[in-house]
């Protein structure tokens, strides 16, 4: 089983509507999790960190996060063309003094004109 | 206000020549991490340093790859001897010394190409 996991997608939506992705993890006490947004040839771009269960809102994005059933997820409200690129899940590793960061292979986002 | 910085953002080298990558950190983040993307796959951990020291490098081959983060100066990741299997894009992220210093910010990225 993977560490964390994601759809590769593509996840196609049309412009307006709102985007769903999702990831789960498998260790349990994982505690910081976050979404990166990667455009083609780039490098990742941090857009939201989450720490406890519930929502956070950040513009048109919102981060859900469910420890009990080891899933975080990311809302996309009023997708835009600008939207379509590939969307990392990444949780903070366990054990020890380490903040390594392991990583999802990413959903990638087509938002469609 | 700089983000992190690294270079080079190309690099070819040929079958056993040494590659090194160098990375300087956000102002004021005394937390270097380095990370690998091969073709189609994810990225992956390799090392994370704090100045002259290496705190996790659990991520990282066991030959011919090494990392420093010396007192002055960039983090530099070295790769001995590379091969075709090095291609990838490395790229390295920091991190402040404060509350949730997991919070890792990246830079452009070296793109290797080892022929």
């Amino acid at each position: 089983q993977k560490e964390v996991e994601q759809n590769s997608g593509p996840l196609s939506v049309p412009e307006g509507a709102i985007a769903s992705l999702n990831c789960t993890y498998s260790d349990r006490v994982s505690q910081s999790f976050f979404w990166y947004r990667q455009y083609s040839g780039k490098s990742p771009e941090l857009i939201m960190s989450i720490y406890s269960n519930g929502d956070k809102e950040d513009g048109r994005f919102t981060a859900q996060l469910n420890k009990a059933s080891q899933y975080v997820s990311l809302l996309i409200r009023d997708s835009q063309p600008s939207d379509s690129a590939t969307y990392l899940c990444a949780v903070k590793g366990y054990g020890g003094a380490t903040n390594k960061l392991i990583f999802g292979t990413g959903t990638l986002l087509a938002v469609q004109p | 206000n700089a983000g992190v910085m690294q270079n080079p953002r190309h690099l070819v080298r040929r079958r056993g020549q040494e590659a090194r990558l160098r990375c300087s950190p956000m102002k004021g983040h005394s937390h270097v991490y380095w990370y690998r993307q091969l073709p189609e796959e994810g990225l992956k951990f390799m090392v994370y340093l704090q100045k002259e020291n290496i705190i996790d490098e659990s991520g990282m081959p066991k030959e011919r790859f090494s990392a420093e983060f010396p007192k002055e100066g960039p983090s530099i990741l070295r790769i001995q001897q590379v091969v075709r299997g090095d291609s990838a894009a490395y790229f390295c992220a920091s991190s402040p010394q404060s509350n949730q210093p997991e919070t890792q910010y990246f830079g452009p990225g070296t793109r290797l190409l080892v022929l």
